[in-house]
């Protein structure tokens, strides 16, 4: 089973800052295969970024994911007050299965 | 709109088993496959399985075979989730989520994967003596 790590774990920015999130797989995930999700508290997931870099409808271009391999990014170019939340990523494998990271936790600094 | 509105809050006893129900509109239901994802107090997201709402065929994550059973209504658009043999740890939010793939065969694997881009309110289910 592939394994997602997430960091950091918690990110303290402030408006306007850059956010760099990473998720990194035990083993090589198709670029295809990797997506990004938005939670608030309270909330259900929101999907931002399908096959590591493609924005999910209505998605604000401040968002952006890159990555291939094993190491994948996802970008908040200029914070805004409700990009606070936390995040995940996923990926999809065959049969299927599917795992998340664990999460990276963006708050208010 | 796009939208799947689950059932409400259950309460439950050790031993028993749950049914959570999902409903969808807005789109055609046959064409999307549905997933169902769930999140224990303050922990993160856990894959539980996936349903092919056309055909019903069904996956599930390893650590719930034999104990999840995935099912659909196409008359009512509805996809079930049953749970059976509750613990403790199962206490958890539970969503259904549909897969973004249209008319596209994700099991046992898809050419191409695009997220779960729509999501039900979640159902929390407790578990406890």
């Amino acid at each position: 089973e592939i394994v997602l790590t997430q960091s950091p774990g918690t990110l303290s920015l402030s408006p306007g800052e850059r956010a760099t999130l990473s998720c990194r797989a035990s083993q090589s995930v198709s670029s295809s295969y990797l997506a990004w999700y938005q939670q608030k508290p309270g909330q259900a997931p929101r999907l931002l970024i399908y096959g590591a870099s493609s924005r999910a409808t209505g998605i604000p271009d401040r968002f952006s994911g890159s990555g291939s391999g094993t190491d994948f990014t996802l970008t908040i170019s200029r914070l805004e007050p409700e990009d606070f939340a936390v995040y995940y990523c996923q990926q999809y494998g065959s049969s299927p299965k599917l795992t998340f990271g664990g999460g990276t936790k963006v708050e208010i600094k | 709109q796009v939208q799947l509105v689950q059932s409400g809050a259950e309460v439950k006893k050790p031993g028993a088993s749950v049914k959570v129900s999902c409903k969808a509109s807005g789109y055609t239901f046959t064409s999307y496959y549905m997933h169902w994802v769930r999140q224990a107090p303050g922990q993160g997201l856990e894959w539980m399985g996936i349903i092919n709402p056309s055909g019903g065929s069904t996956s599930y994550a390893q650590k719930f075979q034999g104990r999840v059973t995935m099912t659909r209504d196409t008359s009512t658009s509805t996809v079930y989730m049953e749970l059976s043999s509750l613990r403790s740890e199962d206490t958890a939010v539970y969503y259904c989520a549909r897969d973004g793939a249209p008319d596209i065969v994700v099991v046992p694997a898809a050419p191409y994967y695009y997220g779960m881009d729509v999501w039900g309110q979640g159902t929390t289910v407790t578990v406890s003596s």
